[in-house]
């Protein structure tokens, strides 16, 4: 079975730019989840998806959304980018949204804002 | 609500010797728990996971964990130290959210394991 892909792997913008990530779960799975990963943050979480639907949403600003296609796959859309938004992105997917069930990670995208 | 407080945030070891990483938590309910590890520029693998079945949970790569619910911990073990273990540890509580139709997933800060050849 395939594991999780994002795409692109690496990413450059500048201030102000928009951006989207694509994250394509593991066959199967219906829960997609993101995460924003920063040296002096840390692993935060950004939202989570189950069959098309916002789950849970963590305390980011509203400039980070994203949805969830009948696939299952997941974008993520950051606008109007801030130096503070480079990161490390990482995409999760879980075969449901229960607190038993392991996430699997992708490799993640990297953002770098300039 | 739920914290993760991962004791160090970098441990080394010699190959060879055993390997602790501590990990206590903080939830208001029966968390699941998990340990994820990360290598350089790769995405978080699980490593093992407690839901409330046996205490003692045994993981890939000879690693296991312990959930003392008296001490609220949950540390990560290894008997003996492989090069290929240096990464960084994540501990992770998941529980449900107040309206109990979704889980929150709560993330130490990170250990970063280093082994001495």
């Amino acid at each position: 079975k395939a594991g999780v892909t994002q795409t692109p792997r690496y990413l450059i913008k500048t201030r102000g730019q928009q951006v989207t990530l694509s994250c394509s779960p593991i066959s199967g799975h219906r829960s997609v989840s993101w995460y924003q990963q920063t040296p002096g943050q840390g692993l935060q979480f950004l939202f989570e998806y189950f069959s098309e639907t916002q789950r849970n949403k963590g305390n980011f600003p509203g400039r980070f959304s994203g949805r969830q296609f009948s696939n299952s796959r997941s974008e993520m859309n950051v606008s109007t980018l801030e130096l503070g938004d480079s990161a490390l992105y990482l995409c999760a997917s879980s075969s449901t949204s229960g607190r038993l069930n392991e996430q699997f990670f992708g490799p993640g995208t990297r953002l770098t804002v300039l | 609500a739920q914290s993760v407080t991962q004791l160090d945030s970098h441990v080394s070891v010699s190959e060879g010797t055993p390997v602790l990483l501590r990990c206590n938590y903080s939830s208001s309910y029966s968390p699941s728990l998990f340990w994820y590890v990360q290598h350089p520029n790769k995405g978080l693998q699980l490593l093992l996971k407690y839901t409330s079945a046996a205490t003692l949970v045994k993981g890939i790569n000879g690693f296991e964990a312990e959930f003392k619910k008296s001490e609220t911990s949950f540390h990560l073990t290894k008997p003996s130290a492989h090069m290929s273990d240096a990464a960084e540890y994540f501990c992770v509580v998941s529980e449900l959210i107040s309206s109990g139709s979704a889980r929150q997933l709560t993330f130490g800060s990170g250990t970063q394991l280093t082994v001495l050849p």
